[in-house]
């Protein structure tokens, strides 16, 4: 069965303080990971889309890698602005979504 | 801008009552889809639709329909069958790249 998992549930930062999100997936024949931004009470924003392992993405304070099994989300020096929740998906039979991690960056 | 425009942003049922969603698209993409999102559970596909006039079901249809009669519109319509409704429903188009632009969301509440 495809199955994507997240962790930790929840995180909650100082400004500033570094950290890294993870994914890990079971889908049988990969076909992309791609990580998304939620903020409360909206839908998702796209933020990456990775295809091999060892690739790696960067937007802003956000870098996304990649390796066989698992991805990572890593926010350098992050600020209270990037509080939200980061979902990661993966095809599957259908598209599947993980139960995201809820960001919290104390100022 | 293009985009997805949802509507309403909140609405109330009755027990025994059918509700219609709206979800409407501007970025005259071929695919959209209705996910439903529950606290602490990932985005759960309800129905999807690859082109006009035909539609397939997700893991959770039961008690749920649709219909995609224009390329730009895929109401869902939320049926007296579906037990426990309350939830955040999310529409959601894309060229087929699996990259995903989404609307804003419905809140649906059962009172």
């Amino acid at each position: 069965e495809d199955q994507v998992t997240q962790s930790p549930e929840a995180l909650r930062l100082q400004e500033g303080e570094s950290s890294s999100l993870n994914c890990s997936y079971t889908v049988s024949g990969l076909r992309g990971l791609f990580w998304y931004r939620q903020d409360p009470g909206k839908g998702p924003e796209f933020l990456f889309t990775l295809y091999s392992a060892g690739e790696e993405k960067e937007k802003e304070r956000l870098k996304a890698t990649l390796t066989k099994k698992e991805s990572f989300l890593h926010i350098t020096a992050p600020k209270p602005e990037d509080s939200a929740t980061y979902l990661c998906a993966a095809p599957g039979q259908n598209f599947v979504f993980g139960p995201g991690t809820r960001l919290s960056v104390l100022p | 801008d293009g985009g997805i425009t949802q509507s309403p942003k909140y609405l109330f049922r009755k027990e025994g009552q059918n509700v219609t969603l709206s979800c409407e698209q501007n970025l005259n993409h071929d695919a959209m889809y209705w996910y439903r999102q529950d606290p602490g559970q990932g985005l759960r596909l309800i129905y999807y639709s690859q082109i006009v006039n035909d539609f397939q079901k997700g893991d959770i249809a039961e008690g749920y329909s649709v219909s995609r009669e224009k390329k730009e519109s895929f109401p869902l319509t939320v049926t007296s069958a579906q037990k426990n409704p309350t939830a955040f429903y999310l529409c959601a188009s894309s060229i087929g790249s699996g990259t995903y632009t989404f609307g804003s969301g419905t809140r649906l509440t059962v009172v």
